[in-house]
């Protein structure tokens, strides 16, 4: 158990709606980070929050957004939900936000379907 | 072209093989690489990190980095069945932002 947490394990809704994921970071961890998992893309790095603030974004469409709170845990926003975004989206959060060893710790993921 | 080309063919040892995993990368921008490992319906999990050249040992693995040919490899020696799992290389310019390979499945058969 790395110790950060995801809500909910599974979710299954229809094409053009909004879900709302959640992660709780490990205890002391400033960081968090969203990725996207496919079987076409693999594992692709959405977006970093460090303490509260944006701190880097990568392949995040626009339909996407997420922020961290000021208890640390951070929510990915989904909405106009395509066919195409059904995947697994994990969560993971260091201490840091930075460097070699910084190790990410990943949580369980949340596998979102898209009917 | 990907920054981090993984070939993703499943891979099937018997137990006490060697394992042999590889990735290449385009980006010489990269400074840290690392192996993550990721079991059936878990996050992925470190398993060694490197940031030079060479070697680096973990008991039964062993991670090889070259850069001059923007090559890494996972070495498993010994394999066993709870090696059961997929793969994945990742690579870092140092600000934690992670760039992954697609992953091997690996089976180790008792």
């Amino acid at each position: 158990d790395s110790g950060v947490t995801q809500t909910p394990k599974h979710l299954i809704t229809a094409t053009g709606q909004r879900v709302t994921l959640r992660c709780s970071p490990r205890s002391g961890d400033l960081s968090v980070y969203w990725y996207q998992q496919s079987l076409d893309q693999g594992l692709q790095f959405l977006i970093q929050y460090y303490n509260g603030e944006e701190r880097a974004k990568g392949n995040i469409l626009e339909r996407f957004s997420a922020q961290q709170f000021p208890d640390l845990h951070s929510e990915l926003n989904l909405s106009s939900l395509e066919l195409g975004d059904s995947a697994l989206y994990f969560c993971a959060s260091s201490v840091y936000g930075g460097g070699a060893t910084d190790t990410q710790y990943f949580g369980p993921g949340t596998r979102l379907t898209v009917l | 072209q990907k920054e981090v080309e993984q070939d993703p063919g499943p891979l099937s040892v018997p137990e006490g093989a060697i394992v042999s995993l590889n990735c290449t990368y385009s980006n010489s921008a990269f400074q840290y690489f690392m192996w993550y490992r990721q079991y059936s319906r878990k996050g992925p999990e470190l398993l060694m990190y490197t940031y030079s050249s060479g070697n680096k040992e973990d008991g039964r693995f062993t991670a090889q980095v070259d850069k001059s040919s923007k090559y890494i490899s996972l070495f498993i020696r010994d394999s066993q069945p709870s090696d059961s799992a997929t793969y994945l290389c990742a690579m870092s310019y140092g600000n934690n932002r992670l760039a992954f390979g697609k992953g091997n499945q690996v089976v180790v058969i008792p």
